[in-house]
């Protein structure tokens, strides 16, 4: 079976701190990994892909993937209450009949709190 | 941005009923969507991957007949839940990845909530 965990959380956090996220996941053939976040009853969105292994950064995000350690992470900086959402971690399989098949985990939940 | 759009929004039913859900790429082609289902508190699952101008694909545990998908054309994919009992009750998500692109940044529709009572 593959998996991706993540902590349920919720995650709270102070407006204006660091929200850190971790993911880990099973399956070593995965090649491209995804954080998508969730709005409560709403579909989720894509804020970051990363397909390498070190950091990536956009905004406030960066990703941070090591797949030695089959561990991907999310820093949310300068958390705003807007970011309270819940945060899914997502593998894509490295051949072609796997692409686009996405390996969700259940999901952070993080609370930013003013 | 890609845009793709998912109806209805939310349905109630009876049980017995069938449902079709309608996922559509507003902006682009898309040769492959994917269905999803999300129970409360829980992940995304994939349910079945719907192929342009072919038969889905299904994963494992999803029920075929069931969960009838067709894909008629690039821009609309459409599942339909057949019998539908208060068990399928659950959020339902399409997503669509642009033709021509091969990763797994994919767009997702708005998701239906289907409640059979």
């Amino acid at each position: 079976q593959k998996e991706v965990e993540q902590n349920s959380g919720p995650l709270s956090v102070p407006e204006g701190a660091i929200a850190s996220l971790n993911c880990t996941y099973s399956d070593r053939g995965s090649q491209s990994f995804f954080w998508y976040r969730q709005y409560s009853g709403k579909s989720p969105e894509l804020i970051m892909s990363i397909y390498s292994n070190g950091d990536k950064e956009d905004g406030r995000f960066t990703a941070q993937l090591n797949k030695a350690s089959q561990y991907v992470s999310l820093l949310i900086r300068d958390s705003q209450p807007s970011d309270s959402a819940t945060y899914l971690c997502a593998s894509e399989g490295g051949f072609t009949d796997s692409w686009g098949k996405l390996q969700f985990g259940a999901g952070t939940q993080v609370v930013v709190t003013p | 941005g890609a845009v793709v759009s998912q109806h209805p929004s939310r349905v109630i039913c009876k049980s017995g009923t069938s449902v079709k859900i309608e996922c559509r790429s507003l902006d682009f082609q898309a040769t492959t969507m994917f269905w999803y289902r999300q129970f409360p508190k829980q992940s995304l699952m994939l349910m079945a991957t719907s192929n342009e101008g072919s038969k889905a694909t299904y994963e494992q545990g999803v029920e075929k007949d069931k969960f009838l998908i067709n894909h008629a054309s690039l821009t609309l994919s459409t599942l339909t839940v057949t019998s539908a009992h208060p068990e399928d009750s659950s959020f339902y998500i399409c997503s669509a990845r642009r033709a021509g692109e091969n990763t797994g940044e994919l767009f997702f529709g708005e998701g239906s909530r289907l409640t059979v009572l």
